[in-house]
C-alpha cells in the first residue's frame, strides 16, 4: 500500500462546479500536509498548506481528518484556469528515522466550458 | 527575487554515460530537496539535505546516484552509468527549514532523456 493515495481522476467538472479531492496517508507519524498544483511540464507550486481545524482561501477548503487518515480540497465555483493536476503531500517523521517528504501521483482536474 | 534555478533544462544522453545536475536554491533557503518525477507519474523523493546535517540518502534508488550540496547553496545530482529507467524529470526544491511545515519552492526540472 502506497504511503499518500490519490484518485488520480480526471474529474472531468463544467465551469462553475464545485469539485472535491481526497487524498488517504497511510502512516499516523504523518505531521505537516499540503495542496500542490501542477499544470501541464511545469514545476509544482504551493496551493495551501491544511492545518487541524481546517482553512479556506478564496475558493479552495481545504480540510485534514486525523482520525481517519485523510485530507481533503474542495474547490468551488471552478474556472477554467483550475485546470491542473493536484498533488497532495504529507511530512512524515517516523520514529528514529529522517523526515520524509511524500507526495501524492496527483489528481487530474479539467474544468471545460 | 531570484527562484530555484535548475540547469540544463534538457539533457539527452547515451546508455552508460554519467550526468551531473545542478540545483540553485533560494538564497537563504537551509533545505534542499531532489524529486523524480518519470512521465505520467507522481514525484519520487531521492534526498534532501538540511544546514550542515549529513544528508539521509535511504531514498536513492539505486548507489549509481549521489548528491552533494557545498553549504547551504548549490547542490548537484550525479547519475553514473545511466539507465534507460533514469528518463525523467529531476526537479529541485528549497525551503526555509521549519521542521517540515515549511513551503517549498520547486525550480523547473531537468528533463532528463536516456537513449
Amino acid at each position: 500500500r502506497k504511503e499518500v493515495e490519490q484518485d488520480p481522476g480526471p474529474f472531468n467538472v463544467p465551469e462553475g462546479a464545485t469539485v472535491a479531492f481526497n487524498c488517504t496517508y497511510s502512516n499516523s507519524a504523518s505531521q505537516s500536509f499540503f495542496w500542490y498544483r501542477q499544470d501541464c511540464r511545469k514545476e509544482p507550486k504551493l496551493l495551501m498548506s491544511v492545518y487541524s481545524s481546517g482553512n479556506e482561501d478564496g475558493r479552495f477548503t481545504a480540510q485534514l481528518n486525523r482520525a481517519s487518515q485523510y485530507i481533503s480540497l474542495l474547490i468551488r465555483d471552478s474556472k477554467l484556469s483550475d485546470s491542473a493536476t493536484y498533488l497532495c503531500v504529507v511530512n512524515i517523521w517516523p520514529s528514529g528515522g529522517s523526515y520524509i517528504p511524500t507526495f501524492g501521483r496527483g489528481t487530474s482536474l479539467i474544468v471545460h466550458p | 527575487g531570484a527562484g530555484v534555478s535548475q540547469s540544463p533544462s534538457n539533457k539527452v544522453t547515451e546508455k552508460g554515460k554519467d550526468v551531473e545536475l545542478r540545483c540553485d536554491p533560494i538564497s537563504g533557503h537551509t533545505a534542499l530537496y531532489w524529486y523524480r518525477q518519470r512521465l505520467g507519474q507522481g514525484l519520487e523523493f531521492l534526498i534532501y539535505f538540511q544546514g550542515n546535517s549529513a544528508p539521509d540518502k535511504s531514498g536513492l534508488p539505486s548507489d549509481r546516484f549521489s548528491a552533494e550540496r557545498t553549504g547551504e547553496s548549490v547542490s548537484t545530482l550525479t547519475i553514473q552509468r545511466t539507465q534507460q529507467e533514469d528518463s525523467a524529470v529531476y526537479l529541485c526544491a528549497s525551503s526555509l527549514w521549519r521542521g517540515g511545515t515549511d513551503t517549498q519552492y520547486f525550480g523547473p526540472g531537468t528533463r532528463l532523456t536516456v537513449l
